[in-house]
């Protein structure tokens, strides 16, 4: 079965880091183009950032809100994806995704998420 | 950067047609995709490059993209259809973006 499944949320102060993890299973994790999404409470969807495959030059691209904040890695011997989110602000409060395009070049392949309050 | 502009709502009596609209310049020379989204859930991709459907998504919801709008339309309307809808393109200057998303109440 293919599963992508988040952890590492909670509280933070604000200024603080966290780093939120996202183990993949059922494909070929080494492969996909790997991308995080949030949702600040009641809000819709954003876009926070994306790395490529290594074969694929394993490049990241980020969202103007996170960019020299946020890091997004993977260890594709884990089959794990990671964000590092560092400076953390209130406004990077959110349930937190990670996501792939598995199959169809969108977001087909969606992780249950992760609450990330940052709140003194 | 790119925007793509949803109805905050929209409202469908069961078994009707509902259309939920997303307006972007040009939006019809970009491959647009659809979201459904119930409270507490992920999303799940209900429409992919205008108007395919991934594996499991039922025959009545479709999508269009022309000009500067795109629209999900979902026919013969269920109660389960209830949910958020979001619309989402790829954009050389603004990478992934996605639509403010649609209420769709079933009434």
């Amino acid at each position: 079965e293919v599963q992508l499944v988040e952890s590492g949320g909670g509280l933070v102060k604000p200024g603080g880091s966290l780093r939120l993890s996202c183990a993949a299973s059922g494909f070929t994790f080494s492969n996909a183009w790997m991308s995080w999404v949030r949702q600040a409470p009641g809000k819709g969807l954003e876009w926070v950032g994306r790395i490529k495959s290594k074969t694929d030059g394993g490049t990241t691209d980020y969202a103007a809100p996170v960019k020299g904040r946020f890091t997004i890695s993977r260890d594709d011997s884990k089959n794990t994806l990671y964000l590092q989110m560092n400076s953390l602000k209130t406004e990077d409060t959110a349930v937190y995704y990670c996501t792939t395009e598995l199959t169809t070049h969108a977001f087909d392949i969606w992780g249950q998420g992760t609450m990330v309050t940052v709140s003194s | 950067s790119y925007v793509l502009t949803q109805p905050p709502s929209v409202s469908v009596a069961p078994g009707k047609t509902a259309r939920i609209t997303c307006g972007g310049n040009n939006i019809g020379s970009k491959s647009v995709h659809w979201y459904q989204q119930k409270p507490g859930q992920a999303p799940v991709l209900v429409i992919y490059y205008d108007s395919d459907r991934p594996s499991g998504i039922p025959e009545r919801f479709s999508g269009s993209n022309s000009g500067n709008t795109a629209t999900l339309t979902i026919s013969r309307v269920e109660a389960g259809d209830e949910a958020d809808y979001y619309c989402q393109v790829w954009d050389s200057s603004s990478d992934w973006v996605f639509g403010g998303g649609t209420k769709l109440t079933v009434l």
